[in-house]
């Protein structure tokens, strides 16, 4: 069992609608981070928020909106999506600060995607 | 871009030890290098990490050169459920805490 928990586990959209993916962790995480992944490729990092903080977007295109509302949880809201951008998008979560930001991310088990 | 260099795959037998090999000959002094798996339709799993000393869990063995350009993941004993991708990844030590996928080895447990 995931000590992240990513919700839902599939969505399938249009390329109109808004909708919101969810990521919830209660393990005192400080720093929150979403992935995107393709079928048969690895994980790509898309944002890092650090103390409720957005510290890394790697150029995600702006029909990716990402929020911090608190410490334990992390949303991106998806407008106007394309097909390509169908895929499973991953949340994780590690400790933050010193040598605790050398330890581990913990992975939840994804949203799959689907643009219609 | 990823930092890392892994076979794409490899076979292994069951109940026999597994060793994935991993390049990474840019590393820096103080960057760690770290081991997650993923199994079909499920997220990433940490397995260990290690900076150049050689580390031990009760899953798995990192196995670090002394120049520490290269690593090797050891299981000691293979079942059928280790049977996933594995990825070595280089940590980039910033306030942002990049983590950077390489292509991974895809590692398949034959019985």
């Amino acid at each position: 069992d995931t000590e992240v928990t990513q919700t839902p586990k599939h969505l399938v959209m249009g390329m109109t609608n808004k909708k919101s993916l969810k990521c919830e962790q209660h393990m005192g995480h400080r720093a929150m981070y979403w992935y995107k992944q393709k079928a048969k490729k690895p994980p790509e990092l898309m944002f890092v928020y650090s103390y409720e903080k957005l510290s890394i977007n790697e150029s995600v295109p702006s029909r990716f909106s990402p929020e911090c509302p608190n410490s334990s949880l992390l949303n991106l809201h998806l407008h106007a999506l394309q097909p390509e951008d169908s895929a499973l998008y991953l949340c994780a979560s590690s400790q933050e600060g010193g040598t605790a930001s050398r330890g581990p991310q913990h992975f939840g088990d994804g949203t799959r995607l689907s643009i219609l | 871009d990823a930092k890392t260099t892994q076979p794409p795959s490899m076979d292994c037998a069951e109940g026999r030890a597994a060793n994935l090999p991993c390049n990474h000959s840019t590393i820096s002094g103080n960057e760690y290098v770290y081991w997650y798996r993923q199994i079909h339709s499920q997220g990433p799993q940490y397995i260990i990490h290690g900076l150049k000393n050689n580390e031990t869990n009760e899953m798995a063995s990192l196995i670090i050169t002394e120049d520490r350009k290269s690593s090797t993941l050891i299981l000691p004993h293979a079942t059928l459920r280790d049977t996933a991708v594995y990825y070595c990844i280089v940590r980039v030590l910033n306030t942002g805490n990049q983590f950077y996928f390489g292509t991974g080895t895809s590692l398949t447990v034959i019985p």
